[in-house]
């Protein structure tokens, strides 16, 4: 089974900390995402990364920067964190070997909240 | 640009009665559609996709979904739902297969069985 971890499932930081979330994928992905979850707002796009060194913008990468320096891990870093990036964390990484095989994978969450 | 609609953020049906959840997409291409379930303090898993070929789509703990190209949509159902399949479920588009490309989402509808 594919395994996609994320480094914490809760965690409290203060309004200008600079944060660090870890996602780990097993499966040699060359894909990996993240995403915030919010109620009433559903998936949203922040980074995605579709190689080693590689990072795109996704449809909210504000105050966001993205690192992926290994294959199995894509790290998000929140700056300075705001009140506003309160929210639920995903990673994901895809699976690409034609269109039957277009799978992504979720990691269980990391719960910010930024106090 | 391509977008998901779910209609109905939230639905509630009882147990052994028929799932109906809505979803429309827009795309200037044909899409590749996903269903995605999320579990409470879970992340997201598959329950099907559709990428190429047969428009009725099987996936997983007994739900489908069909492709309807003149409608634009890619409606789940179950014939019959469990108490187990109360959570909140995803439909995404994705329309290009190229490396690189993510998910788009919609918001989400919450699924409530009764007994």
């Amino acid at each position: 089974d594919v395994k996609v971890t994320q480094s914490s499932r809760y965690l409290v930081k203060r309004t200008g900390e600079k944060v660090f979330l870890e996602c780990v994928q097993d499966m040699d992905h060359e894909n990996m995402f993240w995403y915030r979850q919010d109620p009433g707002l559903g998936l949203r796009l922040i980074y995605f990364s579709y190689d080693v060194k590689m990072k795109e913008k996704g449809d909210i990468p504000e105050g966001y920067s993205v690192s992926r320096e290994k294959k199995e891990r894509f790290s998000l870093i929140l700056e300075s964190a705001s009140t506003n990036q309160t929210s639920m964390y995903l990673c994901a990484s895809r699976a690409f070997e034609g269109a039957s095989t277009d799978t992504q994978y979720f990691g269980p969450g990391t719960r910010l909240t930024v106090l | 640009a391509q977008s998901v609609t779910q209609l109905g953020s939230h639905v509630s049906v009882s147990e052994g009665a028929l799932v109906l959840l809505r979803c429309n997409y827009s795309s200037s291409v044909p899409p590749y559609l996903f269903w995605y379930v999320q579990y409470p303090n879970q992340g997201l898993q598959l329950l099907l996709k559709y990428t190429t070929g047969a428009t009725l789509v099987k996936g997983i703990n007994g739900f489908e979904a069909e492709f309807k190209k003149s409608e634009t949509s890619f409606h789940l159902t179950k014939p019959s739902a469990h108490m187990s399949d109360a959570a909140e479920y995803f439909c995404a588009v994705s329309v290009s297969n190229q490396a690189g490309t993510a998910l788009i989402f919609g918001k989400g509808t919450t699924l409530s069985v009764s007994s």
